[in-house]
């Protein structure tokens, strides 16, 4: 009951289209959603986060989306930009204790000029 | 401000020989975390300290051992490489529950 499912493994959208990266998790424990972008080279970075107390939540051009009866949640960017051109890695875990962080497989996302 | 240090970035290894990953934060944070990523499977963790003096397994811990040397310090050792252990390795620090990990620039691991 570990797992996060994330999908798709590859992404490529056309600049200033919207990119849509989802996620499943199967723990109904889990009531913390971050989201990481990793550049090449690089290690990942804490994007958004989001807890299961609201549906969505909004910082400039990213929007995370959050269904807890379907246990999913799904990163929206906006105005893509090859600026956004990375791996994006969904994660969850409980807030009490020691937060270990469960990722998805990652996402590359190309974003065409 | 540094954040999350790790060293070395590059490694080779030869089947067998031992090593030790280093990592130092300089946030004051009290959990630590040794990730490794590999292609098409996200990162697993592998041990975590929760806090000064304590160490856990995570989730594919078996051909590791780790210390927190102190608060600033958490190192990864692998006693006798595999090449199933080649992998980029990334430590990370966090504040607190509830905060997100803050990951250093990662070891790339070949062991041959």
């Amino acid at each position: 009951q570990q797992q996060v499912k994330q999908s798709p493994q590859s992404l490529i959208v056309q600049k200033g289209g919207i990119s849509i990266i989802n996620c499943a998790y199967e723990n109904t424990a889990f009531d913390y959603f971050p989201w990481y972008q990793q550049f090449p080279g690089k290690g990942p970075a804490l994007l958004i986060a989001i807890r299961p107390d609201v549906s969505e939540k909004k910082e400039g051009r990213f929007t995370i989306s959050f269904n807890k009866s379907a246990k999913q949640f799904s990163l929206h960017i906006m105005d893509s930009q090859p600026g956004d051109s990375a791996t994006y890695f969904c994660a969850a875990s409980r807030q009490q204790g020691a937060q270990k962080l469960v990722f998805g497989q990652g996402t590359r996302l190309t974003i065409n000029p | 401000n540094a954040g999350v240090t790790q060293t070395p970035k590059f490694q080779v290894l030869k089947t067998g020989q031992s090593m030790t990953l280093q990592c130092a934060q300089d946030m004051n944070h009290n959990s630590m975390y040794w990730y490794r990523q590999d292609p098409g499977m996200g990162l697993r963790l592998i041990y975590y300290s929760a806090s000064e003096g304590t160490t856990d397994k995570g989730e594919v811990p078996n051909g590791y051992n780790v210390s927190r040397l102190n608060k600033r310090e958490f190192s990864l050792r692998l006693e006798s490489a595999a090449p199933s252990q080649t992998s980029v390795y990334f430590c990370a620090s966090q504040r607190g529950s509830g905060f997100g990990y803050t990951f250093g620039s990662g070891t790339r691991l070949t062991v041959v």
